[in-house]
């Protein structure tokens, strides 16, 4: 079974700060792992995503997430964020368990970009 | 190029009730998973569907039900509703079997509100 660990709830930051979003996870299995972004009253879009390869993942917007296996982190990063940047942010982590691919997201990081 | 689609958007239901929620997934994907999203809590999978059959399934009661139709539109049954079935819903389509690796295009949700 694995799990998936956003260490902070909301972070709030100005404009044109960096910003970087924390994810911890834990898995007994190879995982992917995924950001995505919700915005107010809207599903979930992806933001980027790490298979394999290069451990420095480039996404949309700016975005960028580095995997570190022996920290089994994630951490999402902006060098410098945008008041549009204001969303809820997901990490999840997808492995293969018995009975198929489940998906698990954290509870998610409220980001709030103040002018 | 139709994304992900769900009805309804908003919709109240009594303790007891059954309730049946839709969705049509994006041209071109055979997957569809479906995700509860409490409130200020981060989505979680409660089963995925691949041509028409189960693939993979959460932590659910069996009163968590599922269909795919061969068009591949998809919809979630819950019998027996609880106050705690109160959350998002959302629906999230994809590629092939394997929905670790590939990108999941999420729906708005339907908002179900037991009373």
């Amino acid at each position: 079974a694995q799990s998936v660990t956003q260490l902070d709830s909301q972070v709030p930051v100005f404009e044109e700060a960096p910003v970087e979003l924390r994810c911890n996870y834990s898995s007994s299995v190879s995982v992917y792992l995924f950001w995505y972004v919700q915005y107010p009253n809207q599903g979930l879009q992806l933001l980027l995503k790490y298979l394999s390869g290069s451990t420095l993942v480039k996404g949309i917007n700016g975005f960028e997430a580095e995997f570190n296996k022996s920290q089994t982190s994630f951490h999402l990063r902006k060098p410098s964020v945008h008041i549009s940047d204001t969303a809820e942010y997901f990490c999840a982590v997808s492995a293969l368990n018995t009975g198929g691919f489940k998906t698990i997201f954290g509870a998610g990081t409220r980001l709030f970009v103040k002018a | 190029e139709t994304g992900v689609t769900q009805s309804p958007t908003h919709l109240i239901k009594t303790r007891g009730q059954q309730v049946t929620l839709r969705c049509s997934s994006q041209s071109g994907h055979n997957t569809v998973s479906w995700y509860q999203q409490a409130l200020g809590q981060g989505p979680q999978f409660i089963f995925q569907y691949y041509r028409e059959e189960e693939n993979g399934r959460g932590n659910f009661p069996p009163r968590f039900s599922g269909l795919q139709f061969p068009n591949y539109s998809s919809e979630l049954n819950v019998n027996a509703l609880e106050l705690d079935d109160s959350a998002l819903y959302l629906c999230a389509s994809s590629e092939g079997r394997d929905i670790g690796r590939t990108e999941q295009f999420f729906g708005p949700g339907t908002r179900l509100t037991v009373l």
